[in-house]
């Protein structure tokens, strides 16, 4: 059975504070792994998809990295905006056909001014 | 190009009755996954459909349904309702279908509190 453990659970930052969210996994053969975000009321946002050990990935002030058992959400000069919950999932390479992503259950980033 | 939408965005309803939540894909995209959010379990995958048919199911009970239609829109079923499924029900569809990783894209959700 697919596992994803995200750390912290919550996290407070000052603007301008860089730091990195963890996402481990356990999975029968990794197919991709997500990184989301999530504001509250709304649906998860897609952001990055990662395939293989050593990928790496940039958009803004976030850099996804992946790694055989984890990845990590690196936030560099975060601002109040990058407030939200970061979601973690995986998918497994299953027997043919779709497989439902397994979600972690997020950490939840605030970033004070 | 449009995102996901599902419709209602909020629903009340009574124990033992049933519901139909509907989703409709990004233009193009022929495949669709329904997720329950709560804030004890988080996000966990319902089915998803691809061309009308159900390709995988997660580990839900029978009381939990859903179809597509031929144009990827796409319905789930909840019936006898209990208060456990008070939940944020979210649809994503997907551009891809056949094997291969693929990006979900997630809609608003609907939220659904049964009293």
């Amino acid at each position: 059975e697919d596992q994803v453990t995200q750390s912290p659970e919550a996290l407070r930052l000052q603007e301008g504070e860089s730091s990195s969210l963890n996402c481990s996994y356990t999975v029968s053969g990794l197919r991709g792994l997500f990184w989301y975000r999530q504001d509250p009321g709304k649906g998860p946002e897609f952001l990055f998809t990662l395939y293989s050990a050593g990928e790496e990935k940039e958009k803004e002030r976030l850099k996804a990295t992946l790694t055989k058992k984890e990845s990590f959400l690196h936030i560099t000069a975060p601002k109040p905006e990058d407030s939200a919950t970061y979601l973690c999932a995986v998918q497994s390479r299953g027997g043919g056909g779709a497989d439902g992503l397994t979600f972690g259950k997020g950490t939840h980033l605030i970033i004070q001014p | 190009k449009a995102g996901v939408t599902q419709t209602p965005r909020y629903l009340i309803k009574t124990r033992g009755q049933q519901v139909t939540l509907s989703c409709s894909p990004i233009s193009g995209h022929r495949s669709v996954s329904w997720y329950q959010q709560t804030p004890g379990q988080g996000l966990q995958f319902l089915f998803e459909y691809f061309s009308e048919t159900q390709r995988n199911k997660g580990n839900f009970p029978g009381r939990f349904s859903g179809r597509q239609f031929s144009n990827s829109r796409s319905e789930m079923n909840v019936s006898t309702l209990e208060l456990g499924d008070s939940a944020l029900y979210l649809c994503a569809s997907s551009p891809l279908g056949q094997g291969g990783s693929y990006e979900q894209y997630f809609g608003p959700g609907t939220r659904l509190t049964v009293t």
